[in-house]
């Protein structure tokens, strides 16, 4: 099966401007999240979907970054006015099952990411 | 809050050599701890996992036990190869702090092996 695909695979876009960054997840799985991962950088963590409700958002930066899964399946992230800082790779990242517990199921399986360049 | 520490890169080696990557924790539960792999030009994958203390978690040759005692999650393996030149993340999640799992990454550490 298909693993987490994220599109587009690059973009760039010139500062204030608005993007939206896609992600489809395993069939099936129920949980996804969204990282941000700066040159240099370990992934951090921005946003989790159980379902079709962000679960925890408490990584989200500012309220230029938001993000919906309308059905429980794919997700955008979108960001406005976007600024320089903004710059990175967004990845996201798709789980068989919720859980408050690590184990068989649990693990988050990654997209390629997105590299989004704000100029 | 939580985080991780891990050694800075690059770790450059022969091929065949021993690889430890050092990776610290600090945690206010009992977190779970990873290490994932980012291959170039791949997306990352995850290489091993502890969910317990004393556990060992292992794959493809690469090991890392969970020590309570000196909060650390340390990659070995025995002898490098090539193919094994990466990014490796320590990363860990505190399961038992509330339903989110989220991950919470190390800075990566960079390995080049040498023929």
């Amino acid at each position: 099966g298909a693993g987490v695909s994220q599109t587009p695979s690059n973009k760039v876009t010139e500062k204030g401007k608005y993007v939206e960054l896609r992600c489809d997840p395993i069939s099936g799985h129920t949980a996804l999240y969204w990282y941000r991962q700066s040159l240099g950088q370990g992934p951090e963590f921005l946003i989790y979907f159980q379902g079709t409700g962000a679960a925890d958002d408490s990584g989200l930066p500012n309220d230029r970054f938001f993000a919906v899964r309308p059905e429980g399946s794919v997700s955008t992230l979108k960001i406005q006015r976007t600024e320089r800082g903004d710059s990175a790779v967004y990845l996201c990242a798709s789980s068989l099952k919720p859980t408050y517990r690590v184990g068989p199921g649990n693990e988050q399986f990654f997209g390629p990411g997105t590299r989004l360049t704000v100029l | 809050g939580d985080s991780v520490t891990q050694m800075e890169g690059p770790v450059t080696l022969s091929e065949e050599a021993f690889l430890t990557i050092n990776c610290t924790y600090t945690a206010t539960g009992y977190p779970s701890l990873f290490w994932y792999v980012q291959y170039p030009g791949e997306g990352l994958q995850l290489l091993l996992k502890a969910t317990k203390a004393d556990d060992k978690g292992s794959n493809k040759g690469f090991e890392a036990t969970y020590r309570k005692e000196t909060t650390s999650f340390h990659l070995e393996k025995g002898s490098v190869q090539v193919s094994d030149s990466a990014v490796y993340f320590c990363a860990l999640s505190d399961a038992d702090g509330g339903a989110t799992n989220k991950l919470i990454f190390g800075t990566g550490t960079l390995l080049a092996v040498q023929p």
